[in-house]
């Protein structure tokens, strides 16, 4: 199957700065990438759809000015949580979806840890 | 309204063979995932159905009928490894995915 690399796997960040998690298609070019989160027990949350070298498509209750998209190229995504609080302490995760037939695989995912 | 119905939860004996079954309706079509996802893990590609039929892919199978928006994932010789969430997802005419809960799987010796 395809590879998709997430880093850092892990952080933990003071309560008010930035975190900036990458998402990358290491052998094919992602036309979308997705970015999801997940809190304990429970089911995956899509957060935001991003094509390369669009706007990302923000889902409904995600502020779109905390939860910075860049999809710069066909194979990078990057996750900006700003001005990190507690409750965004949390899983988040990365998908990376080919072309034709449009087969969607996910990174290893991110913990987020805001003290 | 688009929705994956599945079970939430099933128990299985190791060396045995279990069915998850899920049923889906959405907006148009274009195909039919499964996916496995440990606790604290994230989720790993398991099976893509376009075509009806049954695929089979070592241990585990994927059945897919879309004219009775059903698919099946098919685990034989279950291993204790196998303990995990199952999540089926169909993809819709906007090629996004529609998520069920999951369905976690209980592997007991």
């Amino acid at each position: 199957g395809a590879v998709v690399s997430q880093h850092p796997s892990w952080v933990i960040c003071k309560s008010g700065t930035s975190v900036k998690i990458e998402c990358r298609s290491l052998d094919f070019q992602a036309t979308t990438m997705f970015w999801y989160r997940q809190f304990p027990k429970q089911s995956l949350m899509l957060m935001a759809t991003s094509n390369e070298g669009s706007k990302a498509t923000y889902e409904q209750g995600v502020e779109k000015d905390k939860f910075l998209i860049n999809h710069a190229s066909l194979t990078l995504s990057t996750l900006t949580v700003t001005s990190a609080h507690p409750e965004d302490s949390s899983f988040y995760i990365c998908s990376a979806r080919r072309r034709a037939p449009y087969e969607q695989y996910f990174g290893p995912g991110t913990r987020l840890t805001v003290t | 309204g688009q929705n994956i119905d599945q079970p939430t939860e099933m128990t299985a004996t190791e060396g045995a063979i279990v069915q998850i079954n899920c049923t889906y309706q959405t907006s148009g079509f274009n195909g039919l995932f499964w996916y496995q996802q440990h606790a604290g893990e994230a989720p790993t590609f398991l099976s893509y159905n376009v075509l009806d039929g049954l695929e089979e892919k070592g241990r585990f199978s994927s059945f897919l009928s879309r004219s009775k928006g059903y698919s099946y994932l098919l685990l034989k010789e279950l291993q204790m490894k196998d303990s995990a969430s199952y999540l089926c997802a169909a993809m819709d005419s906007n090629y996004q995915l529609i998520w069920g809960a999951g369905t976690k799987l209980i592997i007991k010796p």
